[in-house]
């Protein structure tokens, strides 16, 4: 099983539309859970962050984290064809001395259609 | 402007010819990271460092070595690179706590023939 695992997609929504990228991971005990942003070719961006249970809103961006399922999401709102990249799910692993050390998801593909 | 900067950007090479990709940050972070991105296995860390003198393996760190003589910098260097080492490179830095931002460089792809 991955440490962190996601759908590859592609995820392909129309614009406007709400895209739910999903993200679950192996190690109960992680507390800090990011989404990346990486277009084609370029280096991942940090979109979102979240270290509680619950929801956490930026803008057209939610991010979702449920703890107790291992799993967090990442709702994006009134995609824009802009929004077409590849989201990354990354977890930081506890209990080791690695503290800065991010485990990260294979990535989902998303195409938002004009 | 708060930035990690990577060089060279592109790379094409021979099969042990030794190369050294340069990693600079100016944010004063004390954790710095080298990770390879591969189609179908994501991004994986080969090693990192936690402050100037103090580095450790990541997940993938055989052919490679790294050094931190100044907080700023962090090479990595490839002392016989071979063509499974083909990949894009990112460097990255932190503060190094759980919960900071891990800020990206603009990646290095690298081609060993």
């Amino acid at each position: 099983q991955k440490e962190v695992e996601q759908n590859s997609g592609p995820l392909s929504v129309p614009e406007g539309a709400i895209a739910s990228l999903n993200c679950t991971y192996s190690d109960r005990g992680s507390q800090s859970f990011f989404w990346y942003r990486q277009y084609s070719g370029k280096s991942p961006e940090l979109i979102m962050s979240i270290y509680s249970n619950g929801d956490k809103e930026d803008g057209r961006f939610t991010a979702q984290l449920n703890k107790a399922s291992q799993y967090v999401s990442l709702l994006i709102r009134d995609s824009q064809p802009s929004d077409s990249a590849t989201y990354l799910c990354a977890v930081n692993r506890v209990g080791s001395s690695n503290t800065g050390k991010l485990i990260f998801g294979q990535g989902t593909t998303l195409q938002v259609k004009p | 402007e708060a930035q990690v900067t990577q060089n060279p950007r592109y790379l094409i090479t021979v099969t042990g010819k030794k190369l050294t990709v340069t990693c600079s940050q100016n944010m004063n972070h004390e954790y710095m990271s080298w990770y390879r991105q591969d189609p179908g296995l994501g991004l994986r860390q080969i090693y990192y460092s936690m402050n100037v003198e103090v580095t450790d393996k990541g997940d993938v760190p055989e052919g490679y070595k790294v050094s931190r003589k100044e907080k700023r910098n962090f090479p990595l260097i490839l002392e016989s690179p071979s063509p499974n080492q083909t990949s894009l490179y990112f460097c990255a830095s932190s503060f190094g706590r759980s919960r900071d931002t891990q800020y990206f460089g603009p990646g290095t792809r690298l081609t060993v023939l």
